[in-house]
């Protein structure tokens, strides 16, 4: 059980350049988020899925896109990077068992120059 | 609006003192409020629910709703409590809103 794994690890950015971050969750869990982690701001959430086919927008949404094609994958995409998305990105998931508990991703850590 | 407050950006203490993380909450219903640690370049993991009225490597937290506070406490600090602490508050499926975390040092 891998649990909740990203792809990439890390990765430097251009401004303007696009990228995609994978996550992928081996828990059959139903709900998927994608949150940035800042200095001195804790983490915020970016956009979140509560279903295949589903994303609603979070606290942070502007400049990001993201997509949920299969239950298990959770692609968040940068159109054109600003050295403002520079962060760490973390994913996460958690069942529909009304515990809440969620389960994170190791994090990628994005630099946009 | 809902909003974690963690007053604390750092704590140092020294190790076998008893640590206490302050978080309060702003939120209109009925709160479900965790802690989630970060030990250095690792990701976040579950330390405490509220719900559970566990006690976690040493650590216990108490929601007190007159006082809208989740405080984290140990009596006696261990050098590897060394971590980032976030005070979250879940929102159901629509995720979590953290505090903006507090550096806990315990000093040898």
């Amino acid at each position: 059980n891998a649990g909740v794994t990203q792809t990439p690890k890390f990765r430097v950015l251009k401004t303007g350049q696009s990228m995609t971050l994978l996550c992928a969750q081996d828990m059959n869990h139903e709900y998927m988020y994608w949150y940035r982690q800042d200095p001195g701001m804790g983490l915020r959430l970016i956009h979140y899925s509560v279903g295949e086919g589903t994303t609603a927008k979070g606290e942070v949404p502007d400049g990001y896109n993201v997509s949920r094609l299969k239950k298990q994958n959770f692609l968040l995409g940068l159109e054109s990077a600003a050295p403002s998305q520079t962060s760490v990105y973390f994913c996460a998931s958690n069942d529909d068992t009304g515990l809440n508990e969620q389960f994170f991703g190791p994090g990628t850590r994005l630099t946009v120059l | 609006a809902q909003r974690v407050t963690q007053p604390e950006k750092l704590l140092s203490v020294f190790k076998g003192a008893p640590v206490e993380l302050k978080c309060n909450y702003s939120y209109s219903g009925s709160p479900e409020l965790f802690w989630y640690v970060q030990y250095s370049r690792q990701r976040l993991q579950l330390l405490l629910r509220h719900i559970s009225r566990e006690s976690i490597k040493g650590f216990t937290a108490d929601l007190n709703k007159g006082e809208t506070s989740f405080h984290l406490k140990k009596p006696f600090a261990q050098e590897e409590d060394s971590a980032m602490y976030y005070c979250a508050l879940s929102e159901g499926a629509d995720g979590l809103t953290f505090g903006k975390g507090t550096h806990l040092i315990i000093q040898p």
